[in-house]
């Protein structure tokens, strides 16, 4: 799987967007992105994943760059339940295989 | 919406002790996984299960075991518990990858203390 390098902290004012990058540049053809989020005291929660398009939920937007070495989770409007770890991985999506959670970013939403 | 279960959010037991962490996952989810989870180092995996009976070593195994009798459980073994082994534990499922979004669903972790 391929490497994904994260910063280790970010701070967000409550109410602004939440922009988290991450860069994977030996990505592969067939790796999606995926972004999970860990909650103090809680296990991971899947938030979004993505090939090339650019993809939105109900969570968040993935942005991903046109020769895919980098993308950047947002979080519209973040809210102090937002405060958590988030994870980027990259994986091939048709195995079974484990996810290698780096140590991702701690983003702290600030009242 | 899925859910995956682990018997004990928090566990203490002594060195030498056999510990047995179990978890449910109530989605028919062939994949079962148990990472443990230290400072520094992220999501390690231990162990997985594609299907029941059936078992495959992640990245260390060493010190552990697991059963896989019936396919919404997937138990992790100390055999004999030693204090590096402190750590949260957390279990996962999946749905096959032909299927979905392959995403992993987590219990809400086991904080294991040996002391």
């Amino acid at each position: 799987d391929a490497k994904t390098t994260q910063p280790p902290s970010m701070d967000c004012a409550e109410g602004r967007a939440a922009n988290l990058p991450c860069n994977h540049s030996t990505i592969s053809g067939n790796e999606y992105v995926y972004w999970y989020r860990q909650i103090h005291s809680q296990g991971p929660q899947y938030i979004i994943h993505g090939l090339k398009n650019n993809e939105t939920n109900e969570m968040a937007s993935l942005i991903i760059t046109e020769d895919r070495k980098s993308s950047t989770l947002i979080l519209p409007h973040a809210t102090l339940r937002d405060t958590a770890v988030y994870y980027c991985i990259v994986r091939p999506l048709n195995t079974g295989n484990q996810f290698y959670f780096g140590t991702g970013t701690s983003l702290t939403v600030i009242p | 919406d899925v859910k995956v279960t682990q018997s004990s959010r928090y566990l203490v037991k002594r060195t030498g002790e056999k510990v047995f962490l179990e978890c449910v996952q109530d989605m028919d989810h062939e994949n079962m996984f148990w990472y443990r989870q230290d400072p520094g180092l992220g999501l390690r995996l231990i162990y997985f299960s594609y299907d029941v009976k059936m078992k495959e070593k992640g990245d260390i195994p060493e010190g552990y075991s697991v059963s896989r009798e019936k396919k919404e459980r997937f138990s992790l073994i100390l055999e004999s518990a030693s204090t590096n082994q402190t750590s949260m534990y957390l279990c996962a499922s999946s749905s096959p990858p032909s299927g979905g979004t392959n995403e992993q669903f987590f219990g809400p972790g086991t904080r294991l203390t040996v002391l």
